[in-house]
Parts: structure tokens; C-alpha cells; sequence
């Protein structure tokens, strides 16, 4: 069964604009992490957000965000103020119990 | 401080051959994960060494095999290679605590077969 749900292949963003980027899972055990990571055309994978499923509020790095709602299942990552280099493939995961799922991904452009 | 180091960059082998890829995880890490990312996909989870033992397993067949050594890096082994194990192999170290822990990703290994 898949584990993580990202539904949109692509995005496009004016630079300076906010963008959500969408993020399902699926699981059953009550104790679980979800991350989103950011893959830059040079292919490293940077950590960007983390979230614990008992954390009662949502995780925030900077400029990156992270809209947790638990009971929808849903875990999606809004980057406020677009810039350029935000350009890249983005990714969330889930830990579950240090297994790790990861979705197929967002390429989000951003258009100056 | 060094982060997490893989070597080879690029690897080019054959059908059948035998291929071992090395991570070295960052400074004060003891927890590594292993993940296979198919060109346009996301990462695929291989398995996860801690204290020197495979902790968690991926879907991923017995042709993968791992180790972890006393120094906490860890190495890949993929025996009899298919032309389907073309892919980056990324290595990730994190600190174990209960619950789960932020990963930090290696810049990976491209491996090629013909």
C-alpha cells in the first residue's frame, strides 16, 4: 500500500508568491515523523522540515512551513516569498517506526 | 564539521558483477539508511544499520546486503546487478533517539549497468 501521496507532478510560482505544496500518508500506528526534503538539480537531498505525529503545533523553518492535519492525514509544505533557488524537486516522507516511505515528488519552478 | 560522505561518485559495472558502494555518516551519527532513487522517482528505502545490525528492511531483494562497521560508516553490496539497479544510491546518517530522527543525505553514488 502507498504510503505517501503527492499528487502534483509540477507547480509553477511567481517568485516573491507563496506556494503550497501537497503531501498525503497513510498509516496506522500512532507514532510516526514526516519530513519534507528539497532535491536540487545536483541531486543531494536537503532536509528542509520535520514533523512528529504528537507535535501540537506546526513545524516552521524560515521561510518553509509545514500544515499539519492529522486527522485528514495530510502534511503539506508552504514556502512563503518564492525565490528562485527554490526552484527543484521536492519530496515528503514518512518514518514509520525507521522505515522509511518517500512520495514520487514535486518539481516546482519558480518564474521571475 | 564533515557531513555524510559516499564514494564512488559514479560507478559503471556489468550484468552480473558485484558492486559495494561506502558511506561515511556525519560527525556524532550512529544510524544509517540506505535508499535507491530511480531516475524521476523518490528515494526507495533499502534498509537502516544501527549498532552494527539491520534494523528495518525495505521491499528490496537478498542481492542487497549491508554493514555497518564499529565507526558507525556503513557499506552497500549488490550482488549478481540487474540493469534495473541502474540508479543514485543515497546514504543517509541520522542520531537514534526514540521516535524518529532527522536524516542528513550523502550526495550519492551514481551507479550505472550495462
Amino acid at each position: 500500500a502507498q504510503k505517501i501521496t503527492q499528487t502534483q507532478p509540477g507547480m509553477f510560482v511567481q517568485e516573491k508568491e507563496a506556494v503550497t505544496l501537497d503531501c498525503t500518508y497513510d498509516t496506522s500506528d500512532p507514532s510516526y515523523g514526516l519530513f519534507w526534503y528539497k532535491q536540487p538539480s545536483s541531486g543531494e537531498m536537503i532536509f528542509l522540515i520535520y514533523q512528529g505525529s504528537y507535535d501540537q503545533q506546526n513545524a516552521t523553518e524560515g521561510r518553509y512551513s509545514l500544515n499539519f492535519q492529522k486527522a485528514r492525514k495530510s502534511a503539506n509544505l508552504v514556502i512563503s516569498a518564492s525565490q528562485l533557488g527554490d526552484s527543484a524537486m521536492y519530496f515528503c516522507a514518512l518514518d514509520n517506526f525507521n522505515k522509511f516511505y518517500f512520495g514520487s515528488g514535486t518539481k516546482l519552478n519558480v518564474k521571475p | 564539521d564533515a557531513g555524510v560522505t559516499q564514494s564512488p561518485t559514479h560507478l559503471i559495472k556489468t550484468r552480473g558483477q558485484q558492486v559495494t558502494l561506502r558511506c561515511s555518516p556525519k560527525s556524532g551519527h550512529d544510524t544509517v539508511s540506505w535508499y535507491q532513487q530511480a531516475l524521476g522517482q523518490g528515494p526507495q528505502f533499502i534498509f537502516q544499520y544501527y549498532e552494527e545490525e539491520e534494523r528495518q528492511r525495505g521491499n528490496f531483494p537478498d542481492r542487497f546486503s549491508g554493514h555497518q562497521f564499529p565507526n558507525y560508516s556503513s557499506e552497500l553490496n549488490v550482488n549478481a546487478l540487474l540493469l534495473g539497479d541502474s540508479a543514485l544510491y543515497l546514504c543517509a546518517s541520522s542520531l537514534d533517539r526514540t521516535g524518529s530522527g532527522e536524516q542528513y543525505f550523502g550526495p550519492g553514488t551514481r551507479l550505472t549497468v550495462t
